[in-house]
């Protein structure tokens, strides 16, 4: 069954608007999220995790246990955020990823 | 320190063949993973480590053995390859409650 959902396979942005990224995941335990970034040719790198509240590159993620979500969020997209973001669960050590959201943002 | 290291970068292989992706590490992590990316779906979780001589299965075991005779070393084992086991492969380490850390992957083709 899958634990973390991201909605969007494909996300396409204007240079300047808001971005969101969808997150959803299920488990009954306390959840350990992250968000990570693959630039084209990259490899895989940590974006930000729920536990440090802190801003990355402008990007900010809420985790809500209520709606078991955690949205990451920019508020004005730049060309350089253009890859694939995956949100991860860990889940009693096995840490699982979601399928992906490839984000292009359009000059 | 040269972080998560894995070999070979490229491997094609043919139907039934065997062979070792390999990765090291040298930043003395407890826990270690691998991954498939397939256009798609994702990162997939295939076996994972938390410690020398303990390893588990993740979301698709099925057709790959692995062994963790050192904190090191993590090497992922394809028994007979098959086509559908054509990916991308990426070992990852973790110390604690600290974010993964990846390797480059191993791209494997299997015709």
């Amino acid at each position: 069954a899958q634990r973390v959902t991201q909605p969007e396979k494909l996300l396409s942005v204007f240079k300047g608007a808001p971005v969101e990224l969808k997150c959803n995941y299920s488990y009954s335990g306390s959840p350990e999220l992250f968000w990570y970034v693959q630039y084209s040719r990259q490899r895989l790198q940590l974006l930000l995790r729920h536990i440090s509240r802190e801003s990355i590159k402008g990007f900010t993620a809420d985790l809500n246990k209520g709606e078991t979500s955690f949205h990451l969020k920019k508020p004005f997209a730049q060309e350089e955020d253009s890859a694939m973001y995956y949100c991860a669960l860990n889940r009693d050590d096995k840490i699982i990823f979601g399928k992906g959201t490839r984000l292009h943002i359009l000059p | 320190n040269a972080g998560v290291t894995q070999t070979p970068k490229f491997q094609v292989l043919k139907t039934g063949q065997s062979m070792t992706l390999q990765c090291a590490q040298d930043m003395n992590h407890e826990y270690m993973s691998w991954y498939r990316q397939d256009p798609g779906m994702g990162l997939r979780l295939i076996h994972y480590s938390v410690g020398a001589g303990i390893t588990d299965q993740g979301e698709v075991p099925n057709g790959y053995n692995v062994s963790r005779s050192t904190t090191e070393d993590f090497p992922l084992r394809l028994l007979s390859a098959a086509p559908s086991q054509t990916s991308v492969y990426f070992c990852a380490s973790r110390a604690g409650y600290s974010p993964l850390h990846f390797g480059n992957g191993t791209r494997l083709t299997v015709t």
